[in-house]
């Protein structure tokens, strides 16, 4: 069975510019969840996604956004992007919300914006 | 909000002793689960171990295997007969029950000695 795939694995992209992340999540798994990572803010949530549809987001401004398509696949997008966004961008799968459900990461996308 | 504090950045360990990492966190909730996680420099974030809040047994995983403390919020992790492929970031984590974020500690980074 594949695991998460995240792609890119590396971008570097120019202050102001947008870029969009992509993960594929585990076959069967329905739900979606997008992470940064930075070395000053640890690992913080953005929202995920379940029959896609946006169930949660975390607080993050408007630029980060998602959505989620009918495979399950899910993108992040940023826009306008700051320096302060580089990071590493994880994306996790789940069988199903709730219920405590092991989370499946992927290798992440790093995003340096300079 | 809930919070979840590894107070030991970093901790070494020579190969096949034991090594304990800690984890507090904080909640008015009854019913959540947690999880260690390592992350690797590969940085896929593995699941180590679960436990969910309602059992009183401790999990254990090989020669992973928790100390959960309840009442006093606390999720230790024991690592015993210490390999250099455990080596990594470690990261203790926290989900409420139906909830879809996991909330994440700073990290622990163990080293592994020859």
């Amino acid at each position: 069975k594949a695991g998460v795939t995240q792609t890119p694995r590396y971008l570097i992209k120019t202050r102001g510019q947008q870029v969009t992340l992509s993960c594929s999540p585990i076959s069967g798994h329905r739900s979606v969840s997008w992470y940064q990572q930075t070395p000053g803010q640890g690992l913080q949530f953005l929202f995920e996604y379940f029959s896609e549809t946006q169930r949660n987001k975390g607080n993050f401004p408007g630029r980060f956004s998602g959505r989620q398509f009918s495979n399950s696949r899910s993108e992040m997008n940023v826009s306008t992007l700051e320096l302060g966004d580089s990071a590493l961008y994880l994306c996790a799968s789940r069988f199903r919300q709730g219920g405590g459900t092991e989370a499946f990461f992927g290798q992440g996308t790093r995003l340096t914006v300079v | 909000a809930q919070t979840v504090t590894q107070s030991q950045p970093e901790m070494s360990v020579q190969e096949a002793e034991t090594v304990t990492l800690s984890c507090t966190y904080d909640t008015s909730e009854s019913d959540y689960y947690l999880f260690w996680y390592k992350q690797p420099p590969s940085r896929q974030m593995i699941l180590v171990i679960r436990q969910e809040a309602y059992k009183q047994q401790n999990a254990t995983e090989n020669r992973f295997s928790v100390n959960f403390q309840k009442a006093a919020k606390s999720f230790s992790l024991k690592i015993s007969d210490s390999q250099l492929g455990d080596a990594a970031m470690y990261f203790c984590a926290y989900l409420l029950q139906g909830a879809q974020k996991l909330v994440f500690g700073q990290g622990t980074r163990l080293t592994i000695n020859p």
